[in-house]
């Protein structure tokens, strides 16, 4: 079974410094998809970035990008430029070909004033 | 647009009571699910739906029922309450025409089971 794993329970930055929060996963498949959702204290979930396996490049949404390692199976998130509303607990997702959509456990992000 | 509709949005269940948690999307989504959030657990997936008449085990399905007798509807029952179900539940659809399609997510169920 597909799991995905958040090694950092907690990360702290400073306003305006960049911050990376990593994510593993193990999988045998090659065809699967990647997500990074953001949860706010509001409890809504929002996507922040996606990213197909079978692109090489790294996608990025402004102030987002990721770090996608196909062969280490890592998917890590680079947030720059870091801003008070960042401040939010952050998911890594992973869908596989079946569609069944695995979540790790999370990082909650602090941004320090 | 109403979204992912959750309903209720609180309850209170003594041990062995059952309940429906009801979950309704107006997206005309194929794909729902169910999730419970435990502090530290992250989400965990307990059931799947990827169109009316098809449903599938997650990473938790037991002690959950679930049921897609409509595109729009996915509801989620508890036969037998226990305490070890007291969670957030959360119920999210995407669209299926690609495996990148993003979740909507309802507001969440607090469930807790004395």
């Amino acid at each position: 079974a597909q799991t995905v794993t958040q090694s950092q329970p907690e990360m702290s930055v400073q306003e305006a410094e960049t911050v990376t929060l990593s994510c593993t996963y193990d999988t045998s498949e090659s065809d699967y998809y990647l997500f990074w959702y953001k949860q706010p204290p509001s409890r809504q979930m929002i996507l922040v970035i996606r990213q197909e396996a079978y692109k090489q490049q790294n996608a990025t949404e402004n102030r987002f990008s990721v770090n996608f390692q196909k062969a280490a199976k890592s998917f890590s998130l680079k947030i720059s430029d870091s801003q008070l509303g960042d401040a939010a607990m952050y998911f890594c997702a992973y869908r596989d070909r079946d569609d069944k959509i695995i979540f790790g456990k999370g990082t909650r992000l602090h941004i320090l004033p | 647009n109403a979204g992912v509709t959750q309903t209720p949005k609180f309850q209170v269940l003594k041990t062995g009571q059952s309940m429906t948690l009801q979950c309704a999307q107006d997206m005309n989504h194929e794909y729902m699910s169910w999730y419970r959030q435990d502090p530290g657990m992250g989400l965990r997936l307990i059931h799947y739906s990827v169109g009316a008449g098809i449903t599938d085990q997650g990473e938790v399905p037991n002690g959950y029922n679930v049921s897609r007798s409509t595109t729009e509807d996915f509801p989620l029952r508890l036969l037998s309450a226990a305490p070890s179900q007291t969670s957030v539940y959360f119920c999210a659809s995407s669209y299926q025409g690609g495996r990148n399609e993003k979740l909507f997510f309802g507001s969440g169920t607090q469930l807790s089971v004395l």
